[in-house]
């Protein structure tokens, strides 16, 4: 079945490191990937997505490729900052009625 | 718009409780969707409700019961509350276009958390 495998966490980083939260995928057919934030206290909601091969998802400073030859979809974010720390969820869609397969989550914390 | 509500925002029952946690989106949204969040375990589906009428298991449906009230609201019904369902519930719904929604971004309430004891 189909299935998304995130890093180990947490993560604690220092204000203006690189993130990098790695994230790959098992799937039949070729789903679309999301990465979805989840702030402290607050649902889920969306950062970025990518429909197709080699698309690139970006938002509020966050990057990720999709990589069918890899079966990967990681997150990247040249610097961040306090204001991101939050639990980050990779998930995927493969088009059985909108249904998503989420990874476990991972927990970032940005110290000043 | 609102988007996606959920009520209540915390509960406490006592095994073999039961309760309803109600659901509603103002985004004419065709797909609902009701998951459990769980220490180390992500999102877990319970129910999907694809369009109003219609509602089918995901997951982890046992100990659960759905209903599509209309087109906004899905609640989720726990007949007989145990332990093991204290969790953190969350409600999603999205549009399911013509693309059959392989694309669609699911929109989230703020949460339901729930104890059992």
């Amino acid at each position: 079945g189909d299935s998304v495998t995130q890093m180990e966490g947490p993560v604690t980083l220092s204000e203006e490191a690189f993130l990098t939260i790695n994230c790959t995928y098992t799937a039949t057919g070729y789903p679309s990937l999301f990465w979805y934030v989840q702030y402290p206290g607050e649902g889920l909601q969306l950062l970025l997505k990518a429909t197709k091969a080699d698309d690139k998802g970006s938002n509020k400073g966050f990057e990720a490729t999709y990589r069918k030859e890899t079966t990967s979809f990681h997150l990247e974010k040249g610097s961040v900052q306090v204001s991101d720390s939050a639990v980050y969820f990779c998930a995927l869609n493969t088009g059985a009625n909108s249904k998503l397969t989420f990874g476990k989550g991972i927990t970032l914390s940005v110290r000043p | 718009n609102a988007g996606v509500t959920q009520t209540p925002k915390f509960q406490v029952l006592k095994t073999g409780q039961s309760m309803t946690l109600q659901c509603a989106q103002d985004m004419n949204h065709n797909s609902m969707y009701w998951y459990r969040q769980d220490p180390g375990m992500g999102l877990r589906l319970i129910y999907y409700s694809a369009s109003e009428g219609t509602t089918d298991k995901g997951e982890v449906p046992n100990g659960y019961n759905v209903s599509r009230l209309n087109k906004r609201e899905f609640s989720l019904r726990l007949e007989s509350a145990a332990p093991s369902q204290t969790s953190v519930y969350f409600c999603a719904s999205s549009a399911l276009g013509l693309s059959g929604g392989i694309t669609d971004t699911q929109y989230f309430g703020p949460g339901t958390r729930l104890t059992v004891l």
